[in-house]
């Protein structure tokens, strides 16, 4: 079965601090996804990256970015200069294939790590 | 860019009462997937669903059911309400090509509070 653990409940920084969002997974398949969401205080859930097992190419988005390790399981976040807008709760989650045939992809999550950036 | 609809936004129920959520995916997206995210939770998946056609259960409660039209669009029917049933419902779609996966994109959610 699918798993991923967000270690870390809280994290408070303050504004302009690099702060690292963890995540580490547990899956039997050889293929699947890993995803990171944002979910601010109004609560709706922003898609902000999807990584493929197969590429293990870390990504930097303006001060996002992220670091893939497959031989530790993990798919780490990192906010550069982290700004007050940035406080929300992050969601890393994992999506395989199973026994589906390749017509559902549900999205497993973890706990969520909730980030408060202070001015 | 056009995104997913929810709606209702919010929604206030009785105990023992029902309860219908609408989801309208992105256009020319055909897979949805239903979630449920408890306060302080995260989301759980409930069911899927990909060319019309249920493609995944997950911990949903025999009271519930869903379909998806032909038009795409889902609908969520909460039958029997209970207090533990007050939470955040998503929809998210996706298009789900034959060989990659599809991003899910979620929709702001409806709030359910069952009194």
């Amino acid at each position: 079965a699918q798993k991923v653990t967000q270690a870390q409940t809280e994290i408070s920084v303050v504004e302009k601090e690099d702060v690292t969002l963890d995540c580490v997974y547990e899956t039997r398949d050889t293929t699947y996804y890993l995803f990171w969401y944002k979910q601010p205080p109004s609560g709706e859930l922003v898609f902000l990256i999807r990584r493929n097992s197969f590429d293990e190419q870390n990504e930097i988005s303006g001060r996002y970015s992220w670091n893939f390790q497959k031989s530790t399981s993990s798919f780490n976040f990192t906010i550069t200069a982290s700004q007050v807008v940035d406080s929300a709760v992050y969601f890393c989650a994992l999506s395989e294939a199973g026994d589906s045939g390749g017509s559902n992809y549900k999205l497993t999550f973890g706990k969520g790590t909730l980030l408060t950036v202070n001015p | 860019a056009a995104g997913v609809i929810q709606s209702p936004r919010h929604l206030i129920k009785e105990k023992r009462e029902t309860a219908t959520l609408k989801c309208y995916p992105i256009p020319r997206h055909d897979t949805v997937y239903w979630y449920q995210q408890g306060p302080g939770q995260d989301p759980q998946f409930l069911i899927s669903f990909y060319e019309k056609m249920q493609s995944d259960k997950g911990s949903i409660p025999d009271r519930f059911s869903a379909q998806q039209f032909s038009d795409y669009h889902s609908e969520l029917n909460m039958s029997s309400l209970e207090l533990g049933d007050s939470a955040l419902y998503f929809c998210a779609s996706s298009l789900v090509p034959v060989i990659a996966l599809g991003t899910q994109y979620f929709g702001p959610g409806t709030r359910l509070l069952v009194l």
